[in-house]
């Protein structure tokens, strides 16, 4: 049992590139959450998507797109990476039923 | 806007004693407010959590006092250890904890 699993561990993009972080899940969770992390910032939510088929923004959503693909996998798409978007992703996911999210490793993402 | 509030920033406690890590929030529709550890290089874990209908929650030696007058609530380590040492975030959340906003962490150091 993995829990939330999260590729690539770590990333090094120029501006304008693009990306796709992957988060997957084994528990049979109905919500995921992607979050990013910040010095001094604490966690933010970027989207969020409480069942498959549907997604959600949370405080930051701004130049990120996400898919829900199927109940185990939330992806995290940058179009145009900038600067501003060097930070630790996370996914996170939970049970409909409880309050409990489960974050993954993390993601540590450089734009230069 | 931050709408949990976190201090401090960062603690420093010997082992054995006590840790005090305090949280303020505003908005009174919050009806979840959970803390999660996180150690370096890892994702965020739940460590207690408490709803609004109570004042305190104990689980071992972590409890959560929670003042809702006052819109306070504080997470107190009893007997401090080494493996303590982390960063601890507060959070606060409605609706069905989908939208989890976090204070900005404090980093905890236990001294042998």
């Amino acid at each position: 049992n993995a829990g939330v699993t999260q590729t690539p561990k770590f990333q090094v993009l120029k501006t304008g590139q693009s990306m796709t972080l992957q988060c997957a899940q084994d528990m049979n969770h109905n919500s995921m959450y992607w979050y990013r992390q910040d010095p001094g910032m604490g966690l933010r939510l970027i989207y969020y998507s409480a069942s498959e088929g549907t997604t959600d923004k949370g405080e930051v959503p701004n130049g990120y797109n996400v898919s829900r693909l199927n109940k185990r996998e939330f992806s995290l798409r940058l179009e145009s990476a900038a600067p501003s978007q060097t930070s630790v992703y996370f996914c996170a996911s939970r049970f409909s039923g409880g309050e409990t999210q489960y974050f993954g490793p993390g993601t540590r993402l450089l734009v230069l | 806007q931050q709408q949990v509030k976190q201090s401090p920033q960062s603690l420093i406690v010997q082992k054995g004693g006590i840790s005090i890590i305090n949280c303020a929030y505003e908005n009174t529709a919050f009806d979840y407010f959970p803390w999660y550890q996180q150690f370096p290089g890892k994702g965020p874990a739940l460590l207690i959590a408490i709803r609004p209908d109570v004042s305190e929650k104990k689980e071992g030696r972590f409890t959560i006092s929670f003042n809702k007058s006052a819109k306070q609530f504080s997470l107190h380590i009893m007997d401090s250890q080494p493996g303590d040492s982390a960063t601890y975030f507060c959070a606060a959340s409605f609706n069905g904890a989908n939208n989890l906003f976090f204070g900005t962490g404090t980093r905890l150091t236990v001294i042998p």
